[in-house]
């Protein structure tokens, strides 16, 4: 089995904290991904990480701050969100970034008041 | 711009009923079409195609793809209540992009 596991599963912030999302993988895999799925919405991709450095930033605010401390880690630091990040925030891993599957964790959910 | 494209958005069918789910799709630097199924809370794995004509199975649940015509198929044959979900299509092009997802309702 590819186990993802994410915490928080649930985070309620205010529009002035900062708050930070984990992601952990024990497989090895050298690509990791954040994505932010809102309500009745697919997947949207912020970020990917292939070998711990960051590869792809789909112009994502700065407010959203990724961190890949290492191979087996992958944080994303919140500061000053707005009530429209509220969604749910999903890491995904593939053994290489490029044409493999991905296999997702569980989510966090993140409300923003 | 790229797209993906599913059809249709949802479908309601009964209990051993068979469903074909469409995914159409226009991208630059094409690699793989993957599919998910996504009920309460992460998408999980299903397919994943690179080659034209070549179905993969799993159970009752198939696919294929098209190269030529830019589009895949999935086949859902005895629908159970189980299968109930959304199900997506993306396309690996470097990044991932998802269409918009299939939401299927199987009623017993």
């Amino acid at each position: 089995d590819t186990e993802v596991t994410q915490t928080p599963k649930h985070l309620v912030m205010g529009m002035t904290n900062k708050k930070s999302l984990k992601c952990e993988q024990h497989m090895g895999h050298r690509a990791m991904y954040w994505y932010k799925q809102k309500a009745k919405k697919p997947p949207e991709l912020m970020f990917v990480y292939s070998y711990e450095k960051l590869s792809i930033n789909e112009s994502v605010p700065s407010r959203f701050s990724p961190e890949c401390p290492n191979s087996s880690l992958l944080n994303l630091h919140l500061h000053a969100l707005q009530p429209e990040d509220s969604a749910l925030y999903l890491c995904a891993i593939s053994q290489f970034n490029g044409n493999y599957e991905q296999y997702f964790g569980p989510g966090t959910r993140l409300t923003v008041t | 711009e790229d797209k993906v494209v599913q059809s249709p958005l949802s479908l309601v069918v009964h209990e051993g009923d068979t469903v074909t789910l469409n995914c159409s799709y226009e991208v630059t630097n094409f690699r793989s079409l993957l599919w998910y199924k996504q009920e309460k809370k992460a998408p999980t794995f299903l397919f994943m195609l690179t080659s034209s004509g070549i179905e993969k199975k799993s159970g009752r649940l198939s696919s294929i793809l098209d190269k030529k015509e830019l589009f895949s198929i999935l086949n859902i044959t005895a629908t159970q209540t189980g299968d109930s979900a959304v199900y997506l299509c993306a396309v690996e092009k470097g990044d991932m992009r998802f269409g918009a997802g299939t939401r299927l309702t199987v009623k017993p």
